[in-house]
């Protein structure tokens, strides 16, 4: 089956301890992104890849990180969370910028 | 700078009137415009995008680029519609979303 997946869905953690949110897509797809949803403001991308070892910044990349060592794989790290952070994280890829999105179920992260 | 504007964060419609959420984008060139539906607690899936041209689950959207519009319709709307709706411009390498429209459709 064609998937985007995400791990955790859940996290719960406190200011200052290193995480990492796995993307993984099964489609082949170049371009892969990530966004952080919050109320009132949609969806906003943090970091977008348009292919393996081609990153770039989106609109709210402070504080992330990301790499793409393979097509298929594109963690998101935060290094240092904080508060701020508490969001709903989607990951989603497509064949490229103009196609459809395919999106990953999303982690709810909580940082205290 | 490149945009997209939903002015309307909720919108209630009772079940069979018509529905119209509205998009407004700002972008150079010719715009390729996308809706996606996000239904509670589910991920978010592409209801249509307007090169396709096709009417999925009873929307269409048109692009008047006189307007720079691209308005979500449904001409019946049914209590499975309600949902968050989102309205997605790719810019060059940025993929653009406005910050969604939430309808409920009443009984």
């Amino acid at each position: 089956e064609a998937q985007v997946t995400q791990n955790p869905r859940y996290l719960i953690t406190v200011t200052g301890k290193k995480l990492t949110v796995t993307c993984s897509q099964n489609m082949n797809h170049e371009y892969m992104s990530w966004y952080r949803q919050d109320p009132g403001l949609g969806l906003r991308q943090i970091y977008y890849s348009m292919n393996v070892e081609v990153t770039d910044k989106g609109d709210v990349p402070e504080g992330y990180k990301v790499s793409r060592k393979e097509k298929r794989n594109f963690p998101l790290i935060l290094e240092s969370p904080s508060p701020n952070q508490t969001s709903l994280y989607f990951c989603a890829s497509s064949s490229g910028i103009y196609y459809e999105q395919y999106f990953g179920p999303g982690t709810r992260l909580t940082v205290t | 700078a490149q945009r997209v504007t939903q002015p309307e964060k909720l919108l209630s419609v009772f079940k069979g009137a018509p529905v119209e959420l509205k998009c407004n984008y700002s972008y150079s060139g010719s715009p390729e415009l996308f809706w996606y539906v996000q239904y509670s607690r589910q991920r978010l899936q592409l209801l249509l995008r307007h090169i396709s041209r096709e009417s999925i689950k009873g929307f269409t959207a048109d692009l008047n680029k006189g307007e720079t519009s691209f308005h979500l319709k449904k001409p019946f709307a049914q209590e499975e519609d309600s949902a968050m709706y989102y309205c997605a411009l790719p810019g060059t390498y940025k993929y653009i979303f406005g910050t969604g429209t939430r309808l409920k459709v009443l009984a």
